[in-house]
């Protein structure tokens, strides 16, 4: 299967800073989920983006899939923005049905 | 439109005993999922179901059944459990299992199971 990669795997930033978190995949992707576990331990969805840009208020995602990568914009950082940031994609081989995280960036926006 | 709903939310049980987790949606979703999360370890498949009547196995599926007799459920049980299946589990839904179509998942809000 395919192995994802993120980066950097911690990130510590002063409130109103802006972030760039990336995303790595060893095979080529048609579907990339963007997720931000926060410290209650819940999984949000943040972007379902299988390629080109969107934006959701403060954060942004781009997915160039030919380059198999994809990278997570956070402007104007919040307090409320700290957790896990994780991507996830699928296999895209063999079982088409299992989508495969990665290990997340740890990202702690301080006061 | 609750989505995903998992119960129960926090868990302790004694080394040996079972239980069963569940997690229904209401999007009729075919394709759902039960992962565990552990430190270091992201989240990891456990079992999934592409269609009531239908299950497949993860990447971690030992000491894990599953079953889907609706649409709408897909309960997760332990059979024997052990300490080492301490973990936060998530169940997850999406419109389809094909990674060709709009197939964006959706998660529940987890089950923190502790095996002593």
């Amino acid at each position: 299967g395919i192995q994802v990669e993120q980066s950097p795997p911690d990130l510590i930033l002063q409130e109103g800073a802006n972030s760039t978190l990336r995303c790595n995949f060893s095979d080529s992707v048609n579907n990339l989920q963007w997720f931000h576990q926060n410290p209650w331990g819940q999984l949000i969805n943040l972007f379902y983006i299988p390629s080109g840009t969107k934006q959701n208020g403060r954060l942004s995602a781009t997915t160039v899939a030919t380059e198999r990568y994809s990278l997570l914009y956070i402007s104007s950082s919040q307090t409320t923005d700290s957790g896990v940031y994780f991507c996830a994609g699928p296999i895209s081989s063999g079982s088409a049905r299992q989508l495969t995280f990665g290990s997340g960036t740890q990202l702690t926006v301080l006061p | 439109n609750a989505g995903v709903t998992q119960t129960p939310k926090f868990q302790v049980l004694k080394t040996g005993q079972s239980m069963t987790l569940q997690c229904a949606q209401d999007m009729n979703h075919e394709y759902m999922s039960w992962y565990r999360q552990d430190p270091g370890m992201g989240l990891r498949l456990i079992h999934y179901s592409v269609g009531a009547g239908i299950t497949d196995q993860g990447e971690v599926p030992n000491g894990y059944n599953v079953s889907r007799s609706t649409t709408e459920d897909f309960p997760l049980r332990l059979l024997s459990a052990a300490p080492s299946q301490t973990s936060v589990y998530f169940c997850a839904s999406s419109r389809t299992g094909s990674w060709a179509l709009n197939t964006e998942a959706f998660f529940g809000q987890g089950t923190r199971l502790t095996v002593v």
